[in-house]
């Protein structure tokens, strides 16, 4: 079964720091990883999706990595801004299914 | 819409009631979801539709959760007999295609509770 942790549950920076967020998988037969950002009170936004063929994918100030064999993907945040406070979720998809395995998310706080 | 819809946005009912919660994916869109999400964990899968049939509802909880989208647009996920368990927020989501690597766009989702 395949299960997803994210680590560490919260973090609060100062502004401008740069950041990694951490997410481990079980189950190494992945199809694709996504990686969320969720605002207090509304749904999911997906920031960056890697392929299982990919090692990362970058959107601007965010870069997403991708380990497959040792289960492991980080989000990384440059100069982190007040605006990015939110809590991010990975979630992976397995070939056979169209379900995402979401983890718990990390509550990041980006104090000014 | 421009948006995944979903009403209403909160929801209250006692145990053993009946509810139906509705969502309106983006329009065009090809594949439903839903998930629901307790307090501090990720979202759970509960059902998949491809157009108007469900081709994955293994993670709906038991039988008095049903959902349904019967045109392949709007669709709603009804719960018989309310338990205080079932209080959670159940988000919907959409995406442009049925392929593995369709990003999916989710709705503001319904925040259900039950008293």
């Amino acid at each position: 079964k395949q299960e997803v942790t994210q680590i560490p549950a919260a973090l609060s920076v100062p502004e401008g720091e740069n950041l990694v967020l951490n997410c481990s998988f079980t189950d190494s037969a992945i199809y694709n990883l996504q990686w969320f950002r969720q605002d207090p009170g509304k749904g999911l936004t997906s920031l960056l999706l890697i392929q299982s063929s990919q090692r990362e994918q970058t959107s601007g100030r965010l870069n997403a990595s991708l380990d497959k064999s040792s289960g492991r993907s980080t989000l990384y945040i440059a100069a982190s801004q007040p605006g990015d406070s939110a809590t991010y979720l990975c979630a992976v998809r397995r070939g056979s299914s169209y379900k995402l395995i979401f983890g718990s998310g990390t509550r990041l706080l980006v104090r000014p | 819409g421009a948006g995944v819809s979903q009403t209403p946005s909160n929801k209250v009912t006692e145990k053993g009631k009946y509810v139906e919660l509705r969502c309106d994916p983006i329009s065009g869109h090809t594949a439903l979801y839903w998930y629901r999400q307790s307090l501090g964990q990720g979202p759970e899968f509960l059902i998949y539709f491809q157009g108007t049939g469900a081709a994955d509802d293994s993670g709906l909880p038991n039988d008095r959760f049903f959902a349904v989208r019967p045109e392949g647009s709007v669709s709603t996920l009804k719960i018989q007999c309310t338990e205080r368990g079932d209080s959670a927020v159940y988000l919907c989501a959409s995406s442009a295609s049925t392929g593995l690597s369709s990003v999916a766009f989710f709705g503001q989702g319904t925040r259900l509770t039950v008293v």
